[in-house]
């Protein structure tokens, strides 16, 4: 079975700081996918990365950058500079590959609360 | 572009009741997915829609029952609703296998 865990529940730092939120999987699989989501207080998941089992680049966006290390079956992200606008619930996340239809099928973490202090 | 739309926002139901939530994907999505997120956890995979069929489903009761339509839009239906099913309900939509955009969640209480 997939398993996601983020053994961060909370994070508070002070504004421009770094932060690093991590991520560690589990599964079977020899194709599969990854995901960062964050969600503000309205409830929206915003997707941020996607990410192939295959592709083990790091990447960077703008202030966002992410770490896949296949070895320590870890996806880590950092968020470099932090502002204020980026207080939100950050989630991880896991598909297998569904290669016959259609779309994959999220396994979430618990999710990391992030709270940039002004 | 519109993206993935939900209603209601809130809604209130009482043990035992019945509740539809609504659903529409983004424009030229075609494959809708639904979620429960219970508060401070992570959101749980309910079922997936694809060509008005049901093609993957969780570890939910069969209470948890869903449609969609050849618009692509979606309905998740509960019957006989439990305390424990008052948790925030989003809905994704996708095509291609490309990532889950999903809409701002139903907030349901069950009292």
């Amino acid at each position: 079975a997939q398993k996601v865990t983020q053994a961060q529940t909370e994070i508070s730092v002070v504004e421009k700081e770094d932060v690093t939120l991590d991520c560690v999987y589990e599964t079977r699989d020899t194709t599969y996918y990854l995901f960062w989501y964050k969600q503000p207080p309205s409830g929206e998941l915003v997707f941020l990365i996607r990410r192939n089992s295959f592709d083990e680049q790091n990447e960077i966006s703008g202030r966002y950058s992410w770490n896949f290390q296949k070895s320590t079956s870890s996806f880590n992200f950092t968020i470099t500079a932090s502002q204020v606008v980026d207080s939100a619930v950050y989630f991880c996340a896991l598909s297998e590959d569904i290669s016959n239809f259609g779309n994959e099928k999220l396994t979430f973490g618990t999710g990391t609360r992030l709270t940039i202090i002004p | 572009d519109a993206g993935v739309t939900q209603s209601p926002t809130h809604l209130i139901k009482t043990r035992g009741q019945q509740v539809t939530l609504r659903c529409s994907p983004k424009s030229g999505h075609d494959t809708v997915s639904w979620y429960q997120q219970a508060l401070g956890q992570g959101p749980q995979f309910i079922f997936q829609y694809y060509e008005e069929e049901e093609r993957q489903r969780g570890n939910f009761p069969d209470r948890f029952s869903g449609h969609q339509f050849p618009n692509y839009s979606s309905e998740l239906n509960v019957n006989a609703l439990l305390l424990g099913d008052s948790a925030l309900y989003l809905c994704a939509s996708s095509v291609n296998r490309v990532a889950a955009f999903f809409g701002q969640g139903t907030r349901l209480t069950v009292v």
